[in-house]
C-alpha cells in the first residue's frame, strides 16, 4: 500500500483563492517532497522538507512538516490557473542506505484553478 | 544532457509480445530510478541503479522485467511477455549522487506501455 495518502483527493478553486493539500504518512521518514505533475508529463520536483524541519517556504508555496502526526500539508498562496496540475506528496524512509531515493508515493491531489 | 530522456514516448505491444524502454539520464547523476504509474495516480518504485550497479530491486516482478545501466549506453527496462496489467506510463528519474539527505529526483517525461 503507499505510504502516503492525500486529502483532498481532488481540489477545484478560483484563481487567486488559495490551495490547501495534506498528506499524511505511516512509517519514520528522512525527509518528504512535494511534486507537481502536470497532465501527461513528469514530475517536477517542488520542495523538500527534512524531518527536523517544521516548515519551509519557496515563492507561493508553503509545506510544514508535523512528525508527531506524520502529517503535512502544502499551501499554494494566490493561485492561477497555471498551478491546475495532480501534486504529489513522496517520502524517504528511515530505512537506512537503501532508503535514498526511493521515493514512496502518495495517490495525489488533483487540482484545478478555474480563471 | 540537462534533462532525462526516455524513449520511446508511446510503445504499443500485444500480450505477450516484449517492450524495451530506454532511458538517459543527466549527465553527472549517478542514481537512475524506474517508477511505474498505472492509472494516473499511484507510483509504484521499481528499481534503481548507482552507475551499473543495481541499488534496489525490490520493486521488480522478478520474472517478466529485467533492468541495466551499463556504462556509455542509456539505461533500459525490459518487459518479457508482456501482459495487459503491463500498461502503465513508465517513468526514469535521475539524482546527483551525494547526502541521502536531499533525496531530489529528477523525472523524465514517461514512456507509455499499451498492452492489447
Amino acid at each position: 500500500s503507499q505510504q502516503g495518502e492525500e486529502d483532498p483527493q481532488a481540489l477545484s478553486i478560483q484563481e487567486g483563492e488559495n490551495a490547501t493539500m495534506n498528506c499524511s504518512y505511516k512509517t519514520s521518514i528522512n525527509n518528504l517532497q512535494w511534486y507537481r505533475q502536470n497532465s501527461g508529463r513528469g514530475l517536477v520536483h517542488l520542495i523538500l522538507i527534512r524531518s527536523n524541519e517544521r516548515e519551509k517556504h519557496s515563492g507561493r508555496l508553503r509545506v510544514t512538516l508535523d512528525t508527531s502526526k506524520k502529517s503535512s500539508s502544502l499551501l499554494i498562496t494566490a493561485s492561477r490557473a497555471a498551478d491546475t496540475a495532480s501534486y504529489f506528496c513522496a517520502t524517504v524512509p528511515n530505512a537506512g542506505g537503501t532508503s535514498y531515493g526511493k521515493l514512496t508515493f502518495g495517490q495525489g491531489t488533483i487540482l484545478t484553478v478555474h480563471p | 544532457g540537462e534533462e532525462v530522456a526516455q524513449t520511446p514516448k508511446h510503445l504499443v505491444r500485444g500480450e505477450g509480445q516484449k517492450a524495451k524502454l530506454y532511458c538517459a539520464p543527466i549527465k553527472g547523476h549517478s542514481y537512475v530510478f524506474w517508477y511505474q504509474q498505472v492509472l494516473k495516480n499511484e507510483f509504484k518504485f521499481l528499481i534503481s541503479f548507482q552507475n551499473e550497479n543495481v541499488f534496489d530491486e525490490t520493486g521488480m516482478p522478478k520474472e517478466r522485467f529485467s533492468a541495466k545501466c551499463l556504462p556509455n549506453s542509456p539505461c533500459s527496462l525490459e518487459i518479457q511477455a508482456t501482459k495487459l496489467e503491463d500498461s502503465a506510463v513508465y517513468f526514469c528519474a535521475s539524482s546527483q549522487q551525494g547526502s541521502p539527505l536531499t533525496g531530489e529526483l529528477f523525472f523524465g517525461e514517461g514512456s507509455r506501455l499499451t498492452v492489447l
